[in-house]
């Protein structure tokens, strides 16, 4: 079955403790990228990856690190978590086809991370 | 920047009836346009593409139209059913084409 898998779904951590958002995807999608949600605010991207090794900024990408070694791996990291990235966290993957991404985009589970 | 507005933040209607959600665009002319679907507390789920050179998509009860004159794209629910509430997301491909910008989303509910 085509999936993305995030973990863990839900993490409550103090600020300032290091952690580590997992994502895999089994569908050999060159593009990935991570997303935050955010009431009245939507979908905002964070960081994207266009291939292993090939990482960008998205549209809020202050307080957040990726890696992407591997073609299905691509982890979101939070050095040194605040309250103010509480939120729900979306990763997504697709095709990636020339110029533009445009093919369906799959979505992980989401992960609720509260920082208190 | 292009800026995506998804008109109602929330839209209610009866069982069996047409639901129609609108997405406007500016500032920009996107190859193509996408519509998911989100339930509460999970990721959003694709649902159809149209292209620039696409005039209307159909899928099952939904149909799309993208009008790149008015800058809008039309989502229709025909046969509406309580199973179809959800938020509806509208989605464009961004001027250097290397992300999804996506609107706020409509809350659709359908009471039966």
């Amino acid at each position: 079955e085509a999936q993305v898998t995030q973990n863990p779904r839900y993490l409550i951590t103090v600020t300032g403790k290091k952690l580590t958002v997992t994502c895999s995807q089994n569908m050999n999608h060159e593009y990935m990228s991570w997303y935050r949600q955010d009431p009245g605010l939507g979908l905002r991207q964070i960081y994207y990856s266009m291939n292993v090794e090939v990482t960008d900024k998205g549209d809020v990408p202050e307080g957040y690190k990726v890696s992407r070694k591997e073609k299905r791996n691509f982890p979101l990291i939070l050095e040194s978590p605040s309250p103010n990235q509480t939120s729900l966290y979306f990763c997504a993957s697709s095709l990636w086809a020339g110029r533009s991404v445009n093919t369906e985009a799959f979505f992980g589970q989401g992960t609720r991370l509260t920082v208190v | 920047s292009q800026k995506i507005e998804q008109n109602s933040e929330a839209l209610n209607i009866q069982e069996g009836k047409t639901a129609t959600l609108t997405c406007n665009y500016t500032n920009y002319s996107p190859a193509y346009l996408q519509w998911y679907r989100q339930d509460p507390g999970r990721g959003p789920v694709f649902l159809l593409l149209i292209r620039e050179n696409e005039k209307e998509k159909r899928k099952e009860r939904l149909k799309v139209t993208f009008d790149t004159t008015l800058k809008q794209s039309l989502f229709h629910i025909t046969a509406s059913q309580p199973a179809d509430s959800a938020t509806y997301l509208c989605a464009l491909d961004d001027q250097a084409g290397t992300a999804l910008i996506f609107g706020k989303g409509t809350t659709l509910s359908v009471s039966s």
